[in-house]
């Protein structure tokens, strides 16, 4: 069964500290894989997407890695900011599936001051 | 360029009523992704249309739900008779191509309570 599993559940840190999310999954065959933050009550925002081919991605103060062969993946937060608080959502996409995307439950992150 | 819009935002309906979502999305984008995310849980895949056409229903319950994307006008996902287990958020999701490699971008969601 296709599966994308998340850690931690939720993770709470201060301001300025870096923290790194985990994320295992079962799907597939594999196509990519895509990190989201979900804001509380907003739809997800993408943040990378990775095909199997790449082994890291930055998006500013994101970077996300892959291990295709263990089939996990990491996102690390540098430098926090209150603004970071959110859900961070790994996603799966199985190949040939036309765009069905595989959602984990998320880690919910807090920064605090 | 707006990005996708869902309307409306929140939605009350009483058990055996219907409810209405609608779904526009981005300018250029004729690929629409529904999905459901119930409380505490992940967004999970209900169905995947293009424009007047439905590619992919495999996440959708067979009965009671329906979705559209007609040729102009909003994509619509429509649940009938609507039951508590129904509460739930649900989100659109468009792009410009056949998304597999590409991203989709997700509209506010809309909250849906059957009391």
């Amino acid at each position: 069964k296709n599966q994308v599993e998340q850690s931690p559940q939720s993770l709470i840190i201060l301001e300025g500290k870096n923290c790194t999310l985990q994320c295992n999954y079962t799907v597939s065959p594999f196509s990519n894989l895509r990190w989201y933050k979900q804001d509380t009550g907003r739809g997800p925002v993408s943040l990378t997407i990775m095909t199997f081919s790449e082994n890291t991605k930055s998006n500013g103060r994101y970077t996300a890695t892959l291990d295709a062969d263990t089939k996990q993946s990491s996102l690390h937060i540098t430098a926090s900011q209150l603004s970071d608080s959110a859900s961070y959502i790994c996603v799966v996409s199985e190949r040939g599936s036309q765009g069905n995307l595989i959602f984990g439950k998320g880690t919910k992150l807090s920064v605090k001051p | 360029n707006a990005g996708v819009m869902q309307n409306p935002r929140h939605l009350v309906r009483r058990r055996g009523q219907e409810a209405r979502l609608r779904c526009s999305p981005m300018k250029g984008h004729s690929h629409v992704y529904w999905y459901r995310q119930l409380p505490e849980e992940g967004l999970k895949f209900m169905v995947y249309l293009q424009k007047e056409n439905i590619i992919d229903e495999s996440g959708m319950p067979k009965e009671r739900f329906s979705a559209e994307f007609p040729k102009e006008g909003p994509s619509i996902l429509r649940i009938q008779q609507v039951v508590r287990g129904d509460s739930a958020a649900y989100f659109c999701a468009s792009s410009p191509v056949l998304a597999e490699y590409n991203e989709q971008f997700f509209g506010p969601g809309t909250r849906l309570t059957v009391l």
